[in-house]
């Protein structure tokens, strides 16, 4: 099946810091997601982005299907932005499934 | 976006009974939802995908004796814990999509279970 990485697995940064996550995917994909999770397991929907650029306040993510790889921009962190960051994708392969990175956790200082 | 509503959040239980977790699609019809088991620090592990008047498909070594899904109408999955031991404690998780086309469908999450069988 299809192979998701994220990277860094960990990041720690001072507040206003911009930061960068990465994912990368083994195949081509239909669907592509980025969640934050929050301290209490909450899944919060941040981006469904198969291709192109997409922003949202600070945040913004871009996935390059052909170089199978996205990236997720955090701009000016604040505190509230802690916690793990996951990437998640659907396969081409005829599969349905959503198939979950190892997640980025990020913790941001005041 | 779509809400999905999960109930309960926690729940502690002793072993041997059952636990029943629901899932709802609260906005939309979900043909499909999808379960999830997280333990501590680790990442979703999906447990089996639930269709509406059908049965379910578990992934490879998750007991579906043990986990047993009912998805009983277009907005309800159920997942029930059967003969509960400690090491069945953790974080469960539902997932639902509408429409036909799964693959091109953005998915939302529950607000999660929190399981601890004693």
């Amino acid at each position: 099946g299809i192979q998701v990485e994220q990277s860094p697995p960990d990041l720690i940064l001072q507040e206003g810091a911009n930061s960068t996550l990465r994912c990368n995917f083994s195949d081509s994909v239909n669907n592509l997601q980025w969640f934050h999770q929050n301290p209490w397991g909450q899944l919060i929907n941040l981006f469904y982005i198969p291709s192109g650029t997409k922003q949202n306040g600070r945040l913004s993510a871009t996935t390059v299907a052909t170089e199978r790889y996205s990236l997720l921009y955090i701009s000016s962190s604040q505190t509230t932005d802690s916690g793990v960051y996951f990437c998640a994708v659907v396969g081409r392969g005829g599969s349905e499934k959503l198939v979950f990175g190892k997640g980025t956790k990020l913790t941001v200082n005041p | 976006g779509a809400v999905v509503s999960q109930h309960p959040s926690w729940v502690i239980c002793k072993s041997g009974t059952s636990v029943k977790i629901e899932c709802r699609s609260l906005d939309f019809q979900a043909t499909t939802m999808f379960w999830y088991r997280q333990f501590p620090k680790q990442s979703l592990m999906l447990m089996a995908t639930s269709n509406e008047g059908s049965k379910a498909t578990y992934e490879q070594g998750v007991e579906k004796d043990k986990f047993l899904i009912n998805h009983a109408s277009l907005t309800l999955s159920t997942l029930t814990v059967t003969s509960a031991h400690p090491e069945d404690s953790s974080f469960y998780i539902c997932s639902a999509r509408g429409g036909l086309d799964l693959m091109n469908t953005e998915a939302f999450f529950g607000q999660g279970t929190r399981l601890t069988v004693v």
